[in-house]
């Protein structure tokens, strides 16, 4: 049973599409984020939320909008698609915001081609 | 911004050799933690570090928070070719802060 999932695995899509990625936890954590992997492997935080709120929102073109459902759910929708949204972005969560240091479990990732 | 810098960027090493990669930051941090990522997957948490100067082991992997909390290492002993991925460091400056992600350290292992 997978403590983070997200969906899909892998996204191909033309630039100028809205597409969503999808994020469940069942590990009863608190806290969910958003980061994204670049070709380089840089891992970027862009979005966290703590039992339904958002508490993280990096410098992120508003494009790109969390939606949090209740707190073991997570999605990412993006808007008109650019060729430079192309990359790995990865979910995950953790017990709760003040306890992060406990370790973050992340899903295996979306691999979104913008083409 | 914080900022982590890890070095080695990458190493391609023979299967049976010892690794040594680390972790350094201007600022210091109250947690290190310390992840691999296997190709197609998510990072995967090895070791977690709470207090300077703690060194902690988890199998062959052995990991230390340093003493002015400003750095940490990563030692892997007798690299076998499942040892490959790329492992990350990350710092925590203190509860309720967001964790800073190092650069990565790409291992490649030699059968």
């Amino acid at each position: 049973d997978t403590a983070v999932s997200q969906t899909p695995k892998y996204l191909v899509t033309q630039m100028g599409n809205d597409k969503s990625i999808k994020c469940e936890q069942n590990l009863g954590h608190d806290t969910m984020y958003w980061y994204k992997q670049d070709s380089k492997k840089f891992l970027k935080i862009m979005f966290s939320y703590n039992n339904k709120e958002l508490i993280i929102n990096e410098t992120v073109p508003n494009r790109f909008s969390p939606k949090s459902p209740d707190k073991a759910h997570l999605n990412l929708h993006i808007n008109s698609l650019e060729l430079g949204d192309s990359a790995v972005y990865f979910c995950a969560s953790s017990l709760g915001w003040t306890q992060s240091n406990y370790g973050y479990t992340f899903g295996s990732g979306t691999r979104l081609t913008v083409v | 911004g914080q900022q982590l810098n890890q070095s080695p960027q990458s190493m391609f090493i023979q299967e049976g050799e010892d690794v040594s990669m680390n972790c350094t930051s201007s600022s210091i941090f109250n947690t290190w933690l310390w992840y691999k990522q296997d190709p197609g997957e998510g990072p995967v948490l090895l070791i977690a570090l709470y207090k300077a100067g703690e060194l902690t082991s988890n199998g062959r992997l052995t990991a230390q928070f340093g003493i002015t909390r400003k750095d940490s290492f990563l030692n892997i002993s007798a690299s076998i070719p499942s040892d490959v991925g790329i492992y990350f460091c990350a710092g925590q400056r203190s509860e309720g802060n967001k964790l800073v992600f190092g650069a990565g350290t790409i291992l490649r292992v030699k059968s």
